[in-house]
């Protein structure tokens, strides 16, 4: 069964530190999305991506976060430089949908669970 | 910002018992979704509710959706302790399947 992959699974940093997480999203699935999870709370979207193109980053910190697609299919997410309250786990989900298309499930990646100290 | 409302926060029940947790959201709404999360991995899709239907079942799940209320509910019958779990609610409420997700509920089923 198809998966969304991500790595690392774990990672621990010293703040002012640059970290980089990586997702590889369901073969043929063109919508990419970046969410943040602080413990005990839902998923926050961060940014979301139509094949190559942002289509939603209104709540990246773009100070301080980056994220590409460059060729429409796996994605990086980078932190630079890290604060304490980075501290959460970043789930990557892709679905099939296309631009305007709406009520399509999303299918989650196991997380990368990071840490800032 | 999250839409989602979930209640309750916590709930502790025996298996064999049925589960039910209510999302309560603000803005009028595409679909509204379910999903399940272990402790520590990713998210799971359940089940998907269109803002014209007003309940759907899938094997032990059923899910109910009233607009006129911005509310929806999830039935766990039968539970088992795999259930075990948080349940988030997710709102669609515009274009590019943006989903907002709320806090979720806990649910912990003792054998």
């Amino acid at each position: 069964e198809a998966e969304v992959a991500q790595s690392p699974r774990y990672k621990i940093t010293e703040k002012s530190q640059a970290v980089a997480f990586w997702c590889d999203p369901i073969s043929g699935h063109a919508t990419l999305y970046w969410y943040r999870q602080i413990l005990g709370q839902g998923p926050e979207l961060l940014v979301q991506f139509q094949d190559e193109s942002v289509v939603d980053d209104s709540q990246l910190p773009k100070d301080r976060f980056s994220a590409e697609r460059l060729k429409g299919v796996d994605s990086t997410l980078k932190i630079q430089p890290a604060e304490l309250g980075d501290s959460a786990m970043y789930l990557c989900a892709s679905s099939f949908g296309t631009s305007g298309r709406t009520g399509n499930e999303q299918f989650f990646g196991p997380g990368t669970r990071l840490t800032v100290l | 910002s999250q839409q989602g409302e979930e209640d309750p926060q916590a709930l502790s029940i025996q298996e064999g018992e049925n589960a039910t947790m209510n999302c309560s959201y603000k803005t009028s709404i595409n679909n509204l979704q379910w999903y399940r999360q272990n402790s520590g991995r990713g998210l799971v899709h359940l089940i998907l509710i269109r803002s014209n239907e007003r309940e759907k079942h899938s094997g032990r799940l059923r899910v109910t959706l009233d607009t006129s209320k911005k509310s929806s509910s999830l039935l766990i019958t039968a539970s088992r302790a795999a259930d075990t779990a948080s349940y988030f609610c997710a709102t669609d409420s515009g274009g590019y399947n943006k989903l907002i997700f709320g806090a979720g509920t806990r649910l912990a089923v003792h054998p």
